[in-house]
């Protein structure tokens, strides 16, 4: 079963660009992910699927601002243009036939 | 537009089993395309997938919880429903209901979430 490495917490500047990261664990580096967003007090929501490949699908209503792109293990969440309404938490979700896996989640804090 | 709805206790003793349910609006369960899951969030923790069934009745379940979850649902109501027997104060948490593609992600949308707490 995979596991998904986020870091807890990062932080960005009004305007700047930010890059999330979430890690596969060994042996399962080609598995694509999902990312969903999670803004305070609400449920989370769905952004993209991503790809090895680093091919993105992101869901109805996500804005341009949001992309995906895959290194090896890694599976990145790009913001450009960071607003005040971004700050939320962020997961990462993988799966296989039977089951399905969330990292710990990240937490972006908009400065 | 499609909608999740979650209901049921919000306050469980030790010991006993946990009962929700899902309504589902603006379309129906009974599509091959997708699965209809159960998902958890302890207070400031990160999510936990508890399990998903597909409206063939075919469920799946995280292999943590399996001994004590049962995923069923009820295609003439449009509805899917949790239980978690023997609860304890660890499964406090705010419980949610979602949209999977059948085999993949969770699509969404999400249900709005409902805390359950675990207390005597």
């Amino acid at each position: 079963q995979p596991v998904l490495t986020q870091s807890s917490s990062v932080s960005a500047s009004l305007g700047s660009s930010v890059k999330l990261t979430c890690t596969l664990s060994s042996g399962h580096s080609g598995y694509s992910i999902a990312w969903h967003q999670q803004q305070p007090g609400k449920a989370p929501r769905y952004l993209m699927k991503l790809e090895g490949s680093g091919t993105y699908n992101k869901g109805s209503g996500v804005p341009d601002r949001f992309s995906g792109s895959s290194s090896g293990a890694d599976r990145y969440l790009t913001i450009s243009n960071v607003q005040s309404e971004d700050e939320a938490d962020f997961h990462c979700e993988t799966w296989d036939s039977k089951t399905q896996v969330f990292g710990g989640g990240t937490k972006l804090t908009v400065v | 537009q499609l909608q999740l709805q979650e209901s049921g206790p919000g306050l469980v003793k030790p010991s006993e089993t946990l009962s929700l349910t899902c309504t589902v609006s603006g379309g129906s369960i009974s599509v091959t395309t997708y699965s209809w899951g159960w998902i958890r969030q302890p207070p400031g923790k990160g999510l936990e997938w508890i399990g998903s069934i597909h409206y063939s009745g075919t469920t799946y379940y995280n292999p943590s919880l399996k001994s004590r979850v049962t995923i069923s649902e009820d295609t003439s109501k449009n509805q899917f429903s949790l239980r978690v027997n023997s609860v304890t104060a660890t499964d406090t948490a705010v419980y949610y209901c979602a949209r999977l593609l059948a085999g993949g992600f969770t699509y969404g949308p999400w249900g709005q979430g409902t805390l359950v707490t675990v207390s005597s």
